[in-house]
């Protein structure tokens, strides 16, 4: 079975570009997570959805950062306009939710993103 | 509230030793604790997990030991092995968040020949 897939695997573009990363997660998943990963501060949850609803976008930095989910095997994450401190490894990841809960989340290989 | 404190930073560790990574919370909510494990260029996967009804859970060469009254756990590999040189997150989440995780800092691990 594929995993959470991710693309494009590097994005390198200038300062004021807009920028899309894309992701489909594990089929059969109804929880998506979009995490944000630097050397400064670690592994920031970014949003989350929940049967393609977003739940939580507390972690998004700004304005500038959009997130959608048309449906359930794919999302996207918007950056515009881009800047430099953008820059980071960014992250997707899919879960099977209900039950007892705490399935563990399946991440992607990330989207290296330069902001030049 | 929703921190989870991690360290150390960095460890390096000599082939066969144990490595032992800590982690402290504050929010008693939380009530599951995984750790995941990242190479270069992956992304995070899940090593082991505890919840706080267990002091202890084994699998293999990794340990998590749990310490509820004092809000901490550690991750405990034993005969470290130069494959394990990875980073490890500690997280943790709250019932009722389905899944929402507060993630550590890391460590990166280097186990030496």
């Amino acid at each position: 079975d594929a995993g959470v897939i991710q693309s494009p695997r590097h994005e390198v573009t200038e300062m004021g570009q807009e920028v899309t990363l894309r992701c489909k997660p594990i089929s059969g998943h109804d929880y998506l997570f979009w995490y944000r990963q630097t050397m400064m501060r670690g592994l920031e949850l970014l949003i989350y959805f929940n049967n393609n609803v977003p739940i939580d976008d507390s972690g998004m930095p700004e304005d500038r950062f959009s997130a959608k989910m048309p449906n359930a095997s794919f999302s996207t994450l918007k950056i515009q306009p881009s800047e430099p401190r953008d820059s980071a490894v960014y992250f997707c990841a899919s879960t099977l939710g209900g039950g007892l809960g705490n399935q563990p989340q399946h991440f992607g290989d990330g989207t290296r993103l330069s902001i030049l | 509230q929703q921190q989870v404190k991690q360290s150390p930073q960095s460890l390096i560790v000599q082939k066969g030793g144990i490595s032992i990574i800590n982690c402290a919370y504050e929010n008693t909510a939380f009530d599951y604790f995984p750790w995941y494990q990242q190479f270069p260029g992956k992304g995070p996967a899940l090593l082991i997990a505890i919840r706080p009804d267990v002091s202890e859970k084994k699998e293999g060469r990794f340990t998590i030991s749990f310490n509820k009254s004092a809000k901490q756990f550690s991750l405990h590999i034993m005969d470290s092995q130069p494959g394990d040189s990875a980073t490890y997150f500690c997280a943790a989440s709250r019932a009722g968040t389905a899944s929402k995780l507060t993630f550590g800092t890391g460590t990166r691990l280097q186990v030496t020949l």
